[in-house]
């Protein structure tokens, strides 16, 4: 079945560096959509991207959906402590999403 | 309107006994989602809503498991004869169809532990 690969699957990183992370499929997506969630908490919506190639921003947070359909990278650029989280991919037309990449802050 | 509402946040059950949950969409939204998130996981996919009218379920989802939207608006779903291994995050999402957009707008989510 389809499925969405996120990596890496847990980031460390100190406050004020930037972040990248992806998501990779075997299959075509139509709609990519990068969410946030604190624990306890549903999915937050970040950026959605809807045509290949598409490079969107939102605040200090960069998303693009790959040329192929099949990938989409997310960047968050200066980090600070409340962007710790899990951040998740998601694919479109019947919706999938990955495992998430969690995202830890070093003081 | 301010989201996607769930309810109860939190529900802790013994084995054998039913739950249900209550998820209210935003208002405008035609299609209504249902998912299950477990510990390091991603959500999901139950089951879905256009309108009243359920048009997909997951494998995921077992005869034990009902739901229902009968005015195309809120929309519960109902867990019969409980077991452990159903504890998880239940979530909803909502979305309007007819636009460009599919974006769905998820809820803070029901939370089941099953003793």
């Amino acid at each position: 079945g389809q499925q969405l690969n996120q990596s890496p699957q847990s980031m460390f990183i100190q406050e004020g560096e930037d972040v990248s992370m992806n998501c990779t499929s075997s299959s075509i997506f139509n709609t990519w959509l990068w969410y946030k969630q604190d624990p306890g908490e549903g999915p937050v919506l970040l950026i959605a991207l809807y045509k290949a190639g598409e490079l969107t921003s939102n605040g200090r947070l960069t998303a693009q959906f790959g040329i192929t359909r099949k990938d989409s990278f997310l960047n968050i650029s200066a980090s600070i402590p409340s962007d710790v989280g899990i951040y998740f991919c998601a694919g479109y037309d019947k919706i999938i999403f990955g495992k998430g990449t969690r995202l830890h802050i070093l003081p | 309107d301010t989201g996607v509402s769930q309810d109860p946040r939190h529900k802790i059950t013994k084995r054998g006994q039913n739950v249900t949950f209550r998820c209210d969409p935003i208002s405008e939204h035609n299609r209504l989602y249902w998912y299950r998130q477990t510990l390091g996981q991603g959500p999901e996919f139950l089951t879905y809503f256009q309108n009243e009218a359920q048009l997909e379920k997951s494998r995921l989802l077992s005869d034990r498991f009902s739901a229902e939207r009968p005015k195309g608006s809120f929309s519960t779903l109902e867990i019969q004869r409980t077991e452990q291994g159903d504890s998880a995050m239940y979530l909803c999402a909502s979305t309007y169809s007819g636009g460009a957009s599919q974006t769905q707008y998820f809820g803070p989510g029901t939370r089941l532990l099953v003793l």
